[in-house]
């Protein structure tokens, strides 16, 4: 299958600095990527979806404004979480799919801890 | 609006007994249905997905799953689980056929194989 790749796997930041968290995909052009957050021992939610060139679409009570996503290329998806507080720990994960497969590919995830 | 039940969070099962894993959904038109497994601290990774045809259905590493409208349930199995089979499964419902498409997850069982 294809590959999608998260970077950084897991990162810690200090409450009020802003992260970066990148997803790709290797093999294949993604024209719609997804973001997930997943808390301890809990499920996957979706936070939003993007598509190459426009803005994302996000779900009710994400806030865009804290939760910046870019989707600049077919392969390249970013979330920056702006002014990181200890409620945004939490763990990340990226999903990618191209306009003619059924299947979106999912990336490692990240693990963003902020002290 | 869609939402899917995993009632059971952990299940413990001995390396070479048959599995079941429950997934109950609710959903007002046609589901796309989909299991996930998750390893600790990685991404998800697709067992097997029904959209429509034969309610039974078969995945990757010797999971199957049966749709069965009547009882809104969409069960995975496998007939004799592995020590590697120890993970987080998540069931999911879709809005389409593109799998990752605001898909809906429920609250994962947590699998554990004893030797």
């Amino acid at each position: 299958g294809a590959v999608v790749s998260q970077h950084p796997s897991w990162v810690i930041c200090k409450s009020g600095t802003s992260v970066k968290i990148e997803c790709r995909s290797l093999d294949f052009q993604a024209t719609t990527m997804f973001w997930y957050r997943q808390f301890p021992k809990q499920s996957l939610m979706l936070m939003a979806t993007s598509n190459e060139g426009s803005k994302a679409t996000y779900e009710q009570g994400v806030e865009k404004d804290k939760f910046l996503i870019n989707h600049a290329s077919l392969t390249l998806s970013t979330l920056t979480v702006t002014s990181a507080h200890p409620e945004d720990s939490s763990f990340y994960i990226c999903s990618a799919r191209d306009s003619m497969n059924t299947e979106a590919f999912f990336g490692q995830g990240t693990r963003l801890t902020v002290v | 609006a869609q939402s899917v039940t995993q009632p059971d969070i952990h299940i413990t099962v001995s390396e070479g007994a048959s599995l079941e894993l429950r997934c109950n959904y609710s959903y007002g038109a046609t589901p796309y249905l989909f299991w996930y497994v998750q390893s600790p601290g990685q991404g998800l990774q697709l067992l097997l997905k029904y959209f429509s045809g034969d309610t039974l259905v078969q995945g990757i590493k010797g999971f199957e799953a049966e749709f069965k409208r009547s009882q809104s349930s969409f069960n995975l199995r496998k007939p004799s689980v592995h020590w590697s089979d120890a993970a987080e499964y998540f069931c999911a419902v879709g809005a389409s056929k593109a799998a990752g498409n605001k898909l809906t997850f429920g609250g994962g069982t947590r699998v554990l194989v004893k030797p």
